[in-house]
């Protein structure tokens, strides 16, 4: 069985500072693991995905995300948040083998303060 | 590519009533997924086709509900008839492939608000 927590159903940040939203997972098999944003009234898009290759990924918009298999944490990061990063954030979980087992997580809200 | 197109973005009806909605997939992609977004349950997939055959319906909620996909680039969710606890926002996306490292792409959605 394969499941996904973000830690995190909103996270407020300043224009400017770190933003850090958290993701852990449960598999039994070596996951593919992927974040996509949300924006208002749109649909998802892909922000960055893992798939056994170097564990620090890197996406679009400036952020990138770390799989630590120790922690079995795919936490997402950006350095300098700015205003249009405001969106709703999903952590997602795959088993290799079929995207019918994609295993979204809850979403985390994202707001950005000026 | 204009991406995923769904239509219509909104659809208000009342109980009872017929809903057909509509996806364009990017064309290439063979694999087309329907899922649904509502605050308590989240994104939950529906059915998913791969060269136009229905692969995993079992998401689909009741027998109200049905998905066709007559050509491999369009296909229909149809909710006949509707009722009030089927308001949500409906995505389709699609993919090259099943993989489950394969990218998905989302349309934008149709929001459906059932009376």
């Amino acid at each position: 069985a394969q499941s996904v927590t973000q830690l995190d159903s909103h996270v407020s940040v300043s224009e400017g500072t770190p933003v850090l939203l958290r993701c852990n997972y449960s598999s039994s098999y070596s996951p593919s693991l992927f974040w996509y944003v949300q924006h208002p009234n749109k649909g998802l898009q892909l922000l960055l995905k893992y798939t056994s290759a170097a564990t620090l990924v890197k996406g679009i918009n400036g952020f990138e995300a770390e799989f630590k298999k120790s922690e079995t944490s795919f936490h997402l990061t950006k350095p300098s948040a700015h205003m249009s990063d405001a969106a709703e954030y999903f952590c997602v979980v795959s088993l290799s083998g079929s995207a019918r087992q994609l295993t979204f997580g809850s979403g985390t809200q994202l707001t950005v303060l000026p | 590519d204009a991406g995923v197109i769904q239509s219509p973005r909104h659809e208000v009806t009342e109980m009872g009533q017929e809903v057909t909605l509509r996806c364009k997939l990017i064309s290439g992609h063979n694999s087309l997924f329907w899922y649904r977004q509502t605050m308590m349950r989240g994104l939950e997939l529906l059915i998913y086709f791969n060269n136009n055959v229905p692969i995993d319906d079992s998401g689909m909620p009741e027998d109200r509900f049905s998905a066709k996909m007559p050509n491999a680039s369009f296909s229909t969710l149809k909710i006949q008839p509707s009722e009030p606890r089927d308001s949500a926002v409906y995505f389709c996306a699609s993919s090259f492939g099943v993989a489950g490292a394969n990218v998905l792409t989302f349309g934008a959605g149709s929001r459906l608000t059932v009376l």
